[in-house]
């Protein structure tokens, strides 16, 4: 079974400065796909980005982009000139490429939440 | 677009009494599911669904009820409400071919067991 960690329960970040949110996991798998979703105040789970693993180049969406390291199963979110509309939870999460029975599902860390300091 | 509709937003029940969270998507995704959403435990399945009258248990099933007999309603049942189930519900949907493709979740449902 898969398993993702998010080591930092909480973070916190100057406005208009880079925060960099840590996110490993544990696959036997090859491929799959991996997610960041922020859950603000209102609760809704947005999505950030997400990456192939088939894909060497790191995903990068406006102010957000990843550090994808297959080999040491690493999937870290990097949010340049925070703002504070940044604040929110954030989850890691994992989707196995295999199609199956039960493999649509994701497995999600255990969140980071992201404070914006004025 | 609608997308995901859960049903109700908050709600507050006793001990032992039923009730069914109501999950309706527009999308003819044939992946739904039922996560719950606890403090320091991050998003945890309960069932999920591949289709039309085929579902199967997640992470934390028990004292869960589900049921699909429609491509768009995936409904989950409490079938006697104990205070461990106190948490925010959300219902997912998505696409089964096409991994890259993002589950699409509803607002969530806070339930509160007295």
């Amino acid at each position: 079974a898969q398993t993702v960690t998010q080591s930092q329960p909480e973070m916190s970040v100057q406005e208009a400065e880079t925060v960099t949110l840590s996110c490993t996991y544990d696959t036997s798998e090859s491929d799959y796909y991996l997610f960041w979703y922020k859950q603000p105040p209102s609760r809704q789970m947005i999505l950030v980005i997400r990456q192939e693993a088939y894909k060497q180049q790191n995903a990068t969406e406006n102010r957000f982009s990843v550090n994808f390291q297959k080999a040491a199963k690493s999937f870290s979110l990097k949010i340049s000139d925070s703002q504070l509309g940044d604040a929110a939870m954030y989850f890691c999460a994992y989707r196995s490429e295999v199609l199956g029975f039960g493999n649509e599902k994701l497995t999600f860390g255990t969140g980071t939440r992201l404070t914006i300091i004025p | 677009n609608a997308g995901v509709t859960q049903t109700p937003k908050f709600q507050v029940l006793k001990t032992g009494q039923s009730m069914t969270l109501q999950c309706a998507q527009d999308m003819n995704h044939e992946y739904m599911s039922w996560y719950r959403q606890d403090p320091g435990m991050g998003l945890r399945l309960i069932h999920y669904s591949v289709g039309a009258g085929i579902t199967d248990q997640g992470e934390v099933p028990n004292g869960y009820n589900v049921s699909r007999s429609t491509t768009e309603d995936f409904p989950l049942r409490l079938l006697s409400a104990a205070p461990s189930q106190t948490s925010v519900y959300f219902c997912a949907s998505s696409w089964r071919q096409g991994g890259n493709q993002p589950q699409h979740f509803g607002d969530g449902t806070r339930l509160s067991i007295l």
